[in-house]
């Protein structure tokens, strides 16, 4: 299994501008989550879903920001529009169930100038 | 709500000997799970250690090992015979049997030679 793929690995966009982050599970994982990293606030989770449904999104900053789940095998997390304060690491991990440890892809290193 | 606390931000060893990285949690649960993920500067997650909260025998995997303390809510990680390859952000994580993984703020280990 290739595990959990993400895309792009590296995305540097001006403020304003639509970002899309891309995000295929490892096959067979029903849940999927999205965390963003920074060095101020560490780890947060900003959504997750559950057999392609979003469960939880307290996390999600603010209205700028939405994820999609159209299938088992693809995510997305879009902002729009995106600001400087947007910028960290994005992760995504799928889990194949419950009390399993998330397997995390490589993140998404997002810098809005 | 369940809260995660790493209250060594930096921790260092040298080649060949033991440290014991700490990690306390909070939780009005009594299933759950709690987990060691090692940050190297590649950024890539990479599940360390899985310990479930009914197992009273610590889980162990090769050179490393937890102490779970379930009435003092401790969940310690011991590196043995520590190796170069071993430096990175170290963090625990608890997840519920229905929740999401939450994570400490991490412990940064380096490892001389």
């Amino acid at each position: 299994d290739a595990g959990v793929i993400q895309s792009p690995r590296h995305e540097v966009t001006e403020m304003g501008q639509e970002v899309t982050l891309r995000c295929k599970p490892i096959s067979g994982h029903n849940s999927l989550f999205w965390y963003r990293q920074t060095m101020m606030r560490g780890l947060e989770l900003l959504i997750y879903f559950n057999n392609n449904v979003p469960i939880d999104d307290s996390g999600m900053p603010e209205d700028r920001f939405s994820a999609k789940m159209p299938n088992a095998s693809f995510s997305t997390l879009k902002i729009q529009p995106s600001e400087p304060r947007d910028s960290a690491v994005y992760f995504c991990a799928s889990s194949p169930d419950t009390g399993d440890g998330y397997t995390f892809g490589s993140g998404t290193r997002l810098t809005v100038v | 709500a369940q809260t995660v606390t790493q209250s060594q931000p930096e921790m260092s060893v040298q080649e060949a000997e033991t440290v014991t990285l700490s990690c306390t949690y909070d939780t009005s649960e009594s299933d759950y799970y709690l987990f060691w993920y090692k940050q190297p500067p590649s950024r890539q997650m990479i599940l360390v250690i899985r310990q479930e909260a009914y197992k009273q025998q610590n889980a162990t995997e090769n050179r490393f090992s937890v102490n779970f303390q379930k009435a003092a809510k401790s969940f310690s990680l011991k590196i043995s015979d520590s190796q170069l390859g071993d430096a990175a952000m170290y963090f625990c994580a608890y997840r519920s049997a229905t929740d999401k993984l939450i994570f400490g703020t991490g412990t940064r280990l380096q490892v001389f030679p």
